[in-house]
Formats: structure tokens, sequence, C-alpha cells
């Protein structure tokens, strides 16, 4: 059974500040997902990657494979930023499509 | 930019009615997905649908709900007789080609029990 685990579960930082958050999981994947979710509940699609890097703005996501561990960093943080971030995977293999989630990381960033 | 749309926002049933969520998907995606989450607790696979039938279900999804594309552009979620454990945020999401294609996710229904 996949297992999907992210560190830290919360976090709390000052503006400004460089954030990362891990996520490990268990099996083999076709695709790890980064997700955002706000205090209203809606959860919005960071990132898709199934290797190495990507950047879209003050984002950056990376993956390595052979370590089954991805992380997520946030370079210049903002209040705004405040949200929980979310990892999920696809299992690779036939069939299953659905995704696995990790409980999530509970970031606040304050002024 | 297209988007998931789902209604209502916020559900509220007595323990043993029957409740239906709907969801648009984005047009052009092929595979639809219903996840839910409990206060506090992690997202949580139900089920996916891709060209009209079921494609996976999670043990969760048990005889109590079903899955239904009416038409076209909706995409439903129906439990059958609710019970208070299923108090939780209900998320549809939807993919163009399935596995290695990004999910879009709608803003939830929040179903409460009483």
């Amino acid at each position: 059974k996949n297992e999907v685990e992210q560190s830290p579960q919360n976090l709390t930082a000052q503006e400004g500040e460089f954030i990362t958050i891990n996520c490990s999981y268990s099996v083999g994947i076709s695709a790890l997902h980064w997700l955002q979710q706000h205090p209203g509940g809606g959860i919005v699609s960071l990132f898709m990657l199934s290797s190495g890097k990507k950047k879209h703005g003050r984002l950056i996501a990376t993956i390595n494979i052979q370590e089954k561990h991805s992380s997520l960093h946030i370079t210049a943080s903002h209040p705004r930023d405040s949200a929980v971030y979310i990892c999920a995977v696809s299992v690779s293999g036939g069939g299953a499509d659905g995704l696995t989630f990790g409980k999530g990381t509970h970031l606040i960033i304050q002024p | 930019e297209p988007e998931v749309t789902q209604t209502p926002s916020h559900q509220v049933t007595q323990m043993g009615q029957e409740v239906i969520l709907r969801c648009v998907p984005i047009s052009n995606h092929l595979y639809f997905y219903w996840y839910r989450q409990i206060l506090g607790q992690k997202v949580e696979f139900l089920v996916s649908f891709y060209n009209n039938e079921i494609s996976e279900k999670s043990e969760i999804f048990d005889d109590q709900f079903s899955v239904e594309r009416p038409d076209g552009s909706n995409f439903t979620l129906k439990i059958r007789s609710t019970k208070l454990e299923d108090s939780a945020m209900y998320f549809c999401a939807s993919r163009d080609r399935g596995r290695h294609t990004e999910a879009f996710f709608g803003q939830g229904t929040r179903l409460t029990v009483v």
C-alpha cells in the first residue's frame, strides 16, 4: 500500500524566508502532484512532475525518483502563501489512477 | 481559464436522506473523479470514471454511493442514505488524459449530515 508522508506538518515562518516542504512515498509512481488548499477549502494544482524540477514564479518543485522524494520550495515567502500544501501521487501500473494524498503541510507566513 | 464547478457549495441534510452532489468537469476532459476530505483529515480517493463507467473505486465507495454522467456535461455523486460519518468536503476533479496529466479540482461541496 502506498503511503505519502509530508514534513513538516506545520510550519510558521517570517515573510521573506525560503520555505521547503518535503514529501516521500513508498511505491513506484507515474507522477507526483503538489496542490494548494486555502482556508475556504478549494484545491488548486501547483505542479505535476515525474522527473527533475519545475518552476513557476516563486515556487519550485523537485523530485528524485530513485529516492522517492520530492520537495516544494517557496522563495521570498509572503503572507498570501499561507495555506495547506498537499503532496499527492499517481501510483504507476495498470488500472489505478486516483491520487493518493499526504496529510498536508499547514504553512503560515507572518508579516 | 476553464474550471471545474461544483454545486451546491454547502449542503445540510438529515441522516437517512439521499443527496446528490453535482459537478461540471472541464469540457474536453475525459477522466472524472470524486474525492472526500473529512474535517481535519487528508483527502481520500472515492471513485474514478471514464468512458461512461467506473474505472476504479476505493473501499469507501460502497453500495451507498453511486456516480453518473447523465448528460454531456454533468458528473454526479449520489449518497443513497446519508450517515453522520458522511459529513465531509467532497471534491470533484477532472483530467484530460488520465494518470499522466494534471488534475483540476472543483471548489468542493461541504456536506453536513445532522
